[in-house]
């Protein structure tokens, strides 16, 4: 069965204080792994796609990373406006399986 | 550029009363259009998926139906709304191969 974990399932950060979520998955035929950033109240926002192992992508100070088992987005020097809920998901055939998500609070 | 527009945001409606939710795809044909509900604090539930005009497929058994009366358009409906059917739904679209994008919700309270 295919399968999405995250964790944690919130982490409280000062600014500036450097931090990894994770996701680790199991699917039959991994299609592509995504992360997606949720604010309050409105639908996900893509944030990356990763699609093969060793693969990483950038967008300001988030960077994801992606392993046969799992994958990783690090926030560098996060801000308060980096608090959010972010999630995981993989693909399967035409389907979305996400995680439940990494709630995200960055004080200033 | 394409959009997904989804109405109501917000909805209040007591158990046993129908429910219809709607969903629009803008500057694009044919997308693979879904509805998800998340639950407080959870992560999104697939409910429907459509690959295609009339062609819906149903992940979780449960009070609902969807309908693609047209190529980009997808509605949500039940005709006896229960007090667990109250959450945060979402409709996304893609092409296949692509990710999905997702509208901005509608908060639905059943009471």
């Amino acid at each position: 069965e295919d399968q999405v974990t995250q964790s944690p399932e919130a982490l409280r950060l000062q600014e500036g204080e450097s931090s990894s979520l994770n996701c680790s998955y199991t699917v039959s035929g991994l299609r592509g792994l995504f992360w997606y950033r949720q604010d309050p109240g409105k639908g996900p926002e893509f944030l990356f796609t990763l699609y093969s192992a060793g693969e990483e992508k950038e967008k300001e100070r988030l960077k994801a990373t992606l392993t046969k088992k799992e994958s990783f987005l690090h926030i560098t020097a996060p801000k308060p406006e980096d608090s959010a809920t972010y999630l995981c998901a993989v693909q399967s055939s035409y389907k979305l399986i996400f995680g439940s998500g990494t709630r995200l609070l960055v004080r200033p | 550029s394409q959009t997904i527009h989804q109405w109501p945001a917000t909805l209040v409606q007591p158990v046993g009363s129908p429910l219809s939710l709607e969903c629009t795809v803008e500057g694009t044909s044919n997308p693979n259009l879904y509805w998800y509900r998340q639950a407080a604090g959870r992560g999104l539930q697939l409910l429907f998926y459509s690959v295609g005009i009339g062609q819906i497929s149903s992940e979780v058994p449960q009070n609902l139906s969807a309908s693609r009366p047209q190529d980009r358009q997808f509605i949500l409906s039940s005709k006896k709304l229960l007090l667990s059917d109250s959450g945060f739904y979402l409709c996304a679209w893609s092409l296949t191969g692509e990710g999905y994008t997702f509208g901005s919700g509608t908060r639905l309270t059943v009471v």
